[in-house]
């Protein structure tokens, strides 16, 4: 079962456009990470979110957990191409960590 | 600067070989995970430890094993490998208590 829906699969943008992936489940979550995956290679830790309503900021990125602590939303400023990737989120429901399928990312220069 | 070595980026294997796939960490983490990543399919977890000689089923355990002699080196082995083993397999650690996970670069495993 997936416990993790994430959404859209992929995204194909411009650059300079902003985008909005979305990461949902039917658990209250403890922790909400995100992570970023060049293709190919392994992933890299962006951002953990815990509390209800918390926004993290890291350069042109902000990701958000909203106050039910069930949804979480990554969005990009501005896209490069140094955005493209895969992004996946990743979660805490207190007795196990899920994935989400993750979301493929193309920035159209 | 926190580490997750994995020993192998890329490799290729023929079918029935029994191949190992080495992991090191270098944080003093409790918690080591192996996933495989496929298309579509998402991260899958393999086997997972808690401690030193404690290994754990995850999702899809068939054709592998793993071994945790040394709390920093976790290892999965195929035991005979078969093609739809193919895939890019992922070592991950993590602390007790919410503190996510650190991956490794990955090895991208192919079986022919």
């Amino acid at each position: 079962s997936q416990e993790l829906e994430q959404s859209p699969q992929s995204l194909i943008v411009q650059e300079g456009k902003n985008l909005t992936i979305n990461c949902t489940s039917s658990k209250t979550l403890y922790g909400l990470y995100w992570y970023k995956q060049k293709y190919g290679e392994g992933l890299i830790f962006l951002m953990m979110l815990q509390k209800g309503g918390e926004e993290k900021s890291h350069e042109k990125i902000t990701a958000k957990l909203d106050e039910k602590k069930q949804q979480s939303s990554l969005h990009i400023t501005a896209s490069q191409p140094s955005h493209a990737g895969i992004y996946l989120c990743g979660a805490d429901t207190g007795n196990q960590f899920y994935f989400g399928t993750g979301t493929s990312l193309t920035v159209i220069p | 600067d926190v580490k997750v070595t994995q020993s192998s980026r890329y490799l290729v294997k023929r079918t029935g070989e029994k191949v190992f796939l080495e992991c090191v960490q270098d944080m003093d983490h409790e918690n080591m995970f192996w996933y495989r990543q496929d298309p579509g399919l998402g991260l899958r977890l393999i086997y997972f430890s808690y401690d030193v000689k404690m290994k754990e089923k995850g999702d899809i355990p068939e054709g592998y094993s793993v071994s945790r002699e040394k709390k920093e080196r976790f290892s999965l082995i195929l035991e005979s490998a078969s093609t739809n083993q193919t895939s890019m397999y992922l070592c991950a650690s993590s602390r007790t208590g919410l503190w996510g996970y650190t991956f490794g670069s990955g090895t991208r495993l192919t079986v022919v």
